[in-house]
């Protein structure tokens, strides 16, 4: 069984450029999130998927999108790169909740893509 | 708005030695999710223990144990006998409940670095 796997696992960038991150969520998932990891910082949320749209968001600029497809296989976009954007991107994915009262499955992420911006 | 602290950067231990990492969270919820995450140099998290706001018990898995104490908001964690393999960063977060749909974002720690060394 597959886990969650992302691609590419390294990239350089320079400043202005776009890019585009790619996620297969684990089999059986249907909701994928995309984290920012600065160099000696936890994880920061970025946005999340289900059912093709946009659930949740954190404290990101509109610079950063993304994408959901039917296969729940997801994208995550970042324009007009600035130097602040160099990080580990991680994806997650986890089983949707409908038709449970409370939530709280654990994430399963994927080795994440790390962005060099030069 | 929610937060996680552990205030415990690095801590080294010689292996078989025990280590309890700290962890303090802030959220005005009376329902959440307490986890914790390890991340190997390779980058991918991977999921340690979960636990809910209304289940206190401490609990013991080989050997990992956790103390949650809702009245102090702190969801410790203590590694028994270390051992090298268990260097990693290690990610305490908290997670709101939700009914329905899709899971919450998790907010994390900045991480505490453990070595065992040999």
């Amino acid at each position: 069984d597959a886990g969650v796997t992302q691609s590419p696992t390294h990239l350089i960038k320079t400043r202005g450029q776009q890019v585009t991150l790619r996620c297969s969520p684990k089999s059986g998932h249907d909701t994928v999130s995309w984290y920012q990891q600065a160099l000696g910082q936890g994880p920061q949320f970025i946005f999340q998927y289900y059912e093709e749209e946009e659930r949740q968001r954190g404290n990101f600029p509109d610079r950063f999108s993304g994408h959901q497809f039917p296969n729940y296989s997801s994208e995550l976009n970042v324009n007009a790169l600035l130097l602040g954007d160099s990080a580990l991107y991680l994806c997650a994915s986890s089983p949707a909740l409908a038709g449970r009262s409370v939530g709280g499955t654990e994430a399963f992420f994927g080795q994440g893509t790390r962005l060099t911006v030069v | 708005a929610q937060k996680v602290t552990q205030a415990q950067t690095e801590i080294s231990v010689v292996e078989k030695e025990d280590v309890t990492l700290d962890c303090v969270y802030e959220t005005r919820d009376t329902t959440y999710y307490l986890f914790w995450y390890k991340q190997p140099p390779s980058g991918e998290l991977v999921f340690l223990i979960r636990r809910n706001s209304f289940d206190e018990q401490n609990e013991i898995s080989g050997r990992y144990s956790w103390n949650f104490q809702k009245s102090t908001s702190s969801f410790n964690f203590t590694i028994t006998a270390s051992q090298v393999v268990d260097s990693a960063v290690y990610f305490c977060a908290l997670s709101e409940a939700r009914s329905g749909g899709s899971n919450y974002k998790l907010t994390f720690g900045k991480g505490t670095l453990l070595t065992v060394n040999p």
